[in-house]
């Protein structure tokens, strides 16, 4: 398809399981996005991708959040050891650049039991 | 204090009524982003805006920079507009910060 793809649609881990979510931005989009965001609450900023640079990790909540973009294009947000207070929808985003409309994928609902 | 508020957070009205969504920011910002989120989480663009006002459609989005204000307007709304609406401003180089959401319900 044309849009941003995330996969798994559902997740669901037990505490202190590793788990890697995936996005496919558009074909072509050279910035990407992850969003986290909680039940009844508006998403907030994770991480941004450049390409393959990560410019801003500022919304990582913990060292356990990792995200990567080896090639420029897919990106996979790894959470180690999750913990019950991780669960919530993970949105990705991408765009053609700077002050361009961000296409957001349907996210990705994890559950931590 | 949130960066960005919006208002109301829950909106309910009958089909055919005039809908008004209210944004306010304390930040800087390049560009504001009103968003419609469906049930299971898809986020839609709806406009993005910097200045004065767009329309598509039924629906009409304005902001006033120097007031630090955005309101989105559905006109003839109907149950399929029913939805979250979130807006969210663009800080620094792309980063989106976002409202709380508004959630509508528009009953036949």
């Amino acid at each position: 398809g044309a849009g941003v793809s995330q996969s798994p649609r559902y997740k669901v881990a037990k505490r202190g399981q590793d788990v890697a979510l995936r996005c496919d931005p558009i074909s072509g989009h050279v910035s990407l996005f992850w969003y986290q965001q909680a039940l009844g609450q508006g998403p907030e900023f994770l991480t941004y991708f450049q390409n393959e640079a990560q410019l801003d990790k500022s919304g990582l909540p913990s060292d356990r959040f990792f995200a990567e973009r080896p090639e420029g294009s897919v990106s996979t947000l790894k959470i180690q050891r999750t913990q019950q207070e991780d669960s919530a929808v993970y949105l990705c985003a991408s765009t053609t650049g700077f002050n361009q409309p961000q296409h957001f994928g349907d996210g990705t609902r994890l559950s931590i039991l | 204090k949130n960066e960005v508020e919006q208002s109301p957070q829950n909106l309910t009205a009958q089909e055919g009524e005039f809908i008004t969504i209210n944004c306010s920011y304390s930040v800087g910002i390049s560009a504001l982003h009103w968003l419609q989120q469906h049930p299971g989480g898809g986020i839609v663009s709806l406009f993005m805006l910097s200045s004065g006002k767009k329309k598509h459609g039924r629906l009409i989005a304005t902001i006033n920079i120097q007031e630090k204000h955005s309101s989105l307007h559905i006109t003839a709304s109907h149950p399929r507009d029913s939805a979250v609406y979130i807006c969210a401003v663009i800080q620094g180089a792309q980063k989106l910060v976002f409202g709380q959401g508004t959630r509508l319900t528009i009953n036949p």
